[in-house]
């Protein structure tokens, strides 16, 4: 059984450029989580989906960022016109139905932003 | 506001011995107390979880004790071994799921 898998592994985008981070969650599991981990921090929660629903983006800066996660496919989150403060490590987890505490991490996306 | 407090930021530890991590929280809600172990350039893989109805829980060399009264848990690493060196997190939820809260990470470190 396949882990999380986030693509691409490392993005270096220029100021004012788009990122498209993208997230599939483990087979069978329907729940997804996007944390961001600044340097030297611990990763702070941003947004949680189901499939065509966003549930929970109070972690989600009200500005450039959204997330989705379609019927097919993976989840994507997408961040406009980045700037250097958006610089961090990206996750993704997934949890499988009704075990929401169980949350499985994908390896991530290093953004940099130059 | 950090809900979850860790302590310490890092720690060195001898091989063989014994690691301790502090965690407190503010949150009362929370009623789901995981702890994340992780590796450079790697994503958090979850070690070991507890809930609030049990003060101790242990898999293998790993533990995690439960002081609810006074808002803290800890993890104990017995028999500790350099493949143990990495950045753990301590996290909490509540309502069944949905975002954990992180702690700010400790980098432990174990000498041969």
């Amino acid at each position: 059984n396949a882990g999380v898998m986030q693509n691409p592994r490392h993005l270096v985008r220029r100021r004012g450029q788009e990122a498209r981070l993208r997230c599939s969650p483990m087979k069978g599991h329907s729940h997804v989580y996007w944390y961001r981990q600044l340097p030297e921090e611990g990763l702070k929660f941003m947004v949680y989906l189901q499939k065509e629903n966003i549930i929970d983006e109070s972690g989600m800066p009200k500005e450039r960022f959204s997330a989705e996660f379609p019927k097919e496919g993976p989840s994507i989150l997408r961040i406009q016109q980045v700037v250097r403060g958006d610089s961090a490590a990206y996750f993704c987890a997934s949890s499988p139905p009704g075990r929401g505490d169980e949350q499985y991490f994908g390896p991530g996306t290093r953004l940099t932003v130059t | 506001q950090q809900q979850v407090k860790q302590s310490p930021q890092s720690l060195i530890v001898q091989k063989g011995g014994i690691s301790i991590i502090n965690c407190a929280y503010e949150n009362t809600a929370f009623d789901y107390f995981p702890w994340y172990q992780q590796f450079p350039g790697k994503g958090p893989a979850l070690l070991i979880a507890i809930r609030p109805d049990v003060s101790e829980k242990k898999e293998g060399r790993f533990t995690i004790s439960f002081n609810k009264s006074a808002k803290q848990f800890s993890l104990h690493i017995m028999d500790s071994q350099p493949g143990d060196s990495a950045t753990y997190f301590c996290a909490a939820s509540r309502g069944g799921g949905n975002k954990l809260t992180f702690g700010t990470g400790t980098q432990l470190k174990v000498e041969l």
